[in-house]
């Protein structure tokens, strides 16, 4: 069965930072691209970040790139979003989902981050 | 970026009857190999988003065959045959085409 588990959510203040994970498990994740999506509270779902199974190609939002980064661990089936900077406007429940066919076909139940003072 | 538009943004409709949720890109998402780079997502009441649809038109594993996606280009199609009370919530349509990944706003279906 494929599952992935978010953790490292909570409340930041603004400028701080966070470290997401994701942990996979169920499939070979070597061989599969990895990203992250984000949903504010009570608006739509907006893509944040994507990774290559090899993790030498990374993509971002435009406003997110400089301040996160995402990294895989291959041997530890793992995915991560780094948070530098948080702004309050990026509070959201953050999600990580499995790429196959130029789409996200299993997510996890998205990690809560409150950017707050 | 492809900015990506959908209709209706919402959608009450009657059990049994059929549903449809149309969805626009700003350039075409045919991708060299052939592939409309079009996805369809269901974000069910308190649960994570499902995919619903991939490449255009076809369904993801197991989901119900009342649903069903065509289109390519610039103009997609979400159809489900006859709606049931579990299939409220949001749909979103999602381009893979280049990154930024961009979603469309978001078609809420309620049960009239």
């Amino acid at each position: 069965e494929v599952q992935l588990v978010e953790s490292g959510g909570g409340l930041v203040q603004p400028g701080g930072s966070l470290r997401l994970s994701c942990a996979v498990s169920g499939f070979t994740f070597s061989n599969y691209h990895m990203g992250w999506v984000r949903q504010a509270p009570g608006r739509g779902l907006e893509w944040v970040a994507n990774i290559r199974p090899g993790g030498s190609e990374k993509f971002y939002l435009d406003s997110v790139r400089g301040r996160f980064t995402i990294s895989r661990d291959n041997a530890r089936n793992s995915l991560y979003l780094q948070m530098n900077s948080l702004r309050v406007e990026e509070t959201a429940v953050y999600y990580c989902a499995r790429g196959e066919m130029y789409a996200y076909d299993y997510w996890g139940q998205g990690t809560v981050v409150t950017v707050s003072s | 970026d492809i900015v990506m538009t959908q209709s209706p943004l919402s959608l009450p409709v009657t059990p049994g009857e059929p549903a449809s949720i149309s969805c626009r890109s700003s350039q075409s998402l045919l991708h060299s190999s052939g592939y409309n780079t079009l996805g369809w997502y269901l974000q069910k009441p308190g649960q994570s988003p499902q995919l619903l649809i991939y490449l255009g038109s076809n369904r993801a594993s197991g989901v119900p065959d009342r649903f069903s996606g065509s289109g390519s280009g610039t103009d997609f199609t979400l159809k489900i045959s006859r709606v049931e009370a579990e299939d409220v919530g949001s749909y979103y349509c999602m381009q893979a085409l280049q990154t930024p990944f961009t979603f469309g706003q978001g078609t809420r279906l309620d049960i009239k």
